[in-house]
């Protein structure tokens, strides 16, 4: 198994562009999320999904957007990238999404917005 | 390499000494706690997890402790070894209608001097 990928591994944008950060996992897990993550600030949900065709916000969705329309795949789009947005975003998967499920992490996409 | 050990408190432990990590959380409801490792460049791993039931769960060279009195949480690390130096995330998973939502914490360095 390739457990979670993410592509691609960086990304530079200019304010105001769009870009799809592709997340995808090989593990039959029901439950997928993206997080960010800025120095000293730990990571911070931005959405999750229980299944396919089921998603939801976490704590910092705005200018974020997100589908699943496979079990394997869950893209996060950025529909017009603003400097806020420079981060290191990463995606997450369990099993089942319950409390005690473990989550498994992708190796991160570093994006700046210039 | 990441930028994510910028202004993160630092503890400086001798190889062989025991770690201890120690994390405060806020949510008195949230059901598990859990404890990651993250290595420069890489998306973080799950290390150890604790049911709010529970104070001690053991696995192999590692220790949760839960205090629930003080909202307190440690992870000791046994004969810590060069490469047990990483960010060590606490997180909580305060999730409502069954799923989980992780919230985590700032981290920790962890330096192995040799």
């Amino acid at each position: 198994n390739a457990g979670v990928t993410q592509t691609p591994k960086f990304q530079v944008l200019k304010t105001g562009q769009s870009m799809t950060l592709q997340c995808a996992q090989d593990m039959n897990h029901e439950y997928m999320s993206w997080y960010r993550q800025d120095p000293g600030m730990g990571l911070r949900l931005i959405h999750y999904s229980v299944g396919a065709g089921i998603t939801d916000q976490g704590e910092v969705p705005n200018g974020y957007n997100v589908s699943r329309s496979t079990t394997e795949d869950f893209p996060l789009r950025l529909l017009s990238a603003a400097p806020s947005q420079t981060s290191v975003y990463f995606c997450a998967s369990s099993y089942l999404g319950r409390p005690g499920d473990t989550q498994y992490f992708g190796p991160g996409t570093r994006l700046t917005v210039l | 390499g990441e930028s994510v050990g910028l202004h993160l408190p630092t503890l400086s432990v001798q190889e062989g000494d025991n770690s201890i990590i120690n994390c405060a959380y806020s949510n008195s409801a949230s059901d598990y706690f859990i404890w990651y490792k993250q290595e420069s460049g890489k998306g973080p791993q799950f290390i150890i997890d604790i049911r709010s039931n529970m104070d001690k769960r053991q696995g192999q060279r590692v220790t949760v402790l839960l205090n629930k009195t003080v909202k307190h949480l440690s992870l000791q690390i046994a004969a810590t070894q060069p490469g047990d130096s990483a960010v060590y995330f606490c997180a909580e998973n305060g999730g409502t209608g069954g799923y989980q939502k992780v919230t985590f914490g700032t981290g920790t360095k962890l330096q192995v001097i040799p």
